[in-house]
């Protein structure tokens, strides 16, 4: 069984600038949510993508984006960057909508210069 | 006020110990209750999982959850320094509009020394 993956592990990028961020769900599983994790705190809710749709969305502005693929990877975008968007960004995937069966991925971290 | 509140730490204890960690929340709609485990470095990892008030026990580990005080606990008994990590609570309401939302808390970091 083929865990979580996430792409880049880490990356830098300058205020102002645009992102994208991957990620392959475990196999089988057709939900992914995305959780910023700041350092010192604990994930926060992005948004979650269910058979490739958009199902549920955090607190977040609409500079944060995503999309779902049919074979249900996932992709997160963040344009005009902030300092505040330096953090640790976690993909879990699941199958279904069963609360507690998210399994996280490495995460990718990036910071904004 | 934060929906899910956790005591950060750090919190260091010697080997063989019990390890007390705990949470407090503020929305009674929380329904399922999981403890993640992260080591530095890596995404958090599924410990236990409860759903609604009870206790549950998995080898060393049990979590308890007291809806009645919006307060959930996990204790490790005979700890070992491979337990060493932050420790995550997280909850759910279940499905809130089509999604499943976990709340987490801050997190407390952990040390168990040798």
């Amino acid at each position: 069984e083929t865990g979580v993956t996430q792409s880049p592990t880490h990356l830098i990028k300058t205020r102002g600038q645009q992102v994208t961020l991957r990620c392959s769900s475990q196999s089988g599983h057709n939900t992914v949510s995305w959780y910023q994790q700041a350092l010192g705190q604990g994930p926060q809710f992005i948004f979650q993508y269910y058979r490739e749709e958009e199902n549920g969305r955090g607190n977040f502005p609409p500079r944060f984006s995503g999309l779902q693929f049919p074979n249900y990877s996932s992709e997160l975008n963040v344009n005009a960057l902030e300092l505040d968007d330096s953090a640790l960004y976690l993909c879990a995937s699941s199958s279904g909508l069963a609360p507690e069966t998210q399994y996280f991925g490495p995460g990718t971290r990036l910071l904004v210069l | 006020q934060k929906e899910v509140e956790q005591d950060p730490g750090p919190l260091s204890v010697p080997e063989g110990a019990i390890v007390s960690l705990n949470c407090t929340y503020s929305n009674s709609a929380f329904q399922y209750f999981m403890w993640y485990r992260q080591y530095s470095r890596k995404g958090p990892e599924l410990l236990m999982y409860t759903y609604s008030s009870g206790n549950k026990e998995d080898g060393r580990f049990t979590a308890q959850v007291d809806k009645s005080s919006k307060y959930i606990s996990l204790f490790i008994r005979d700890s070992q320094p491979s337990d060493s990590a932050t420790y995550l609570c997280a909850m759910s309401q279940g499905l809130i509009q089509g999604a499943q939302k976990l709340v987490f808390g801050q997190g407390t970091r952990l040390t168990i020394n040798p």
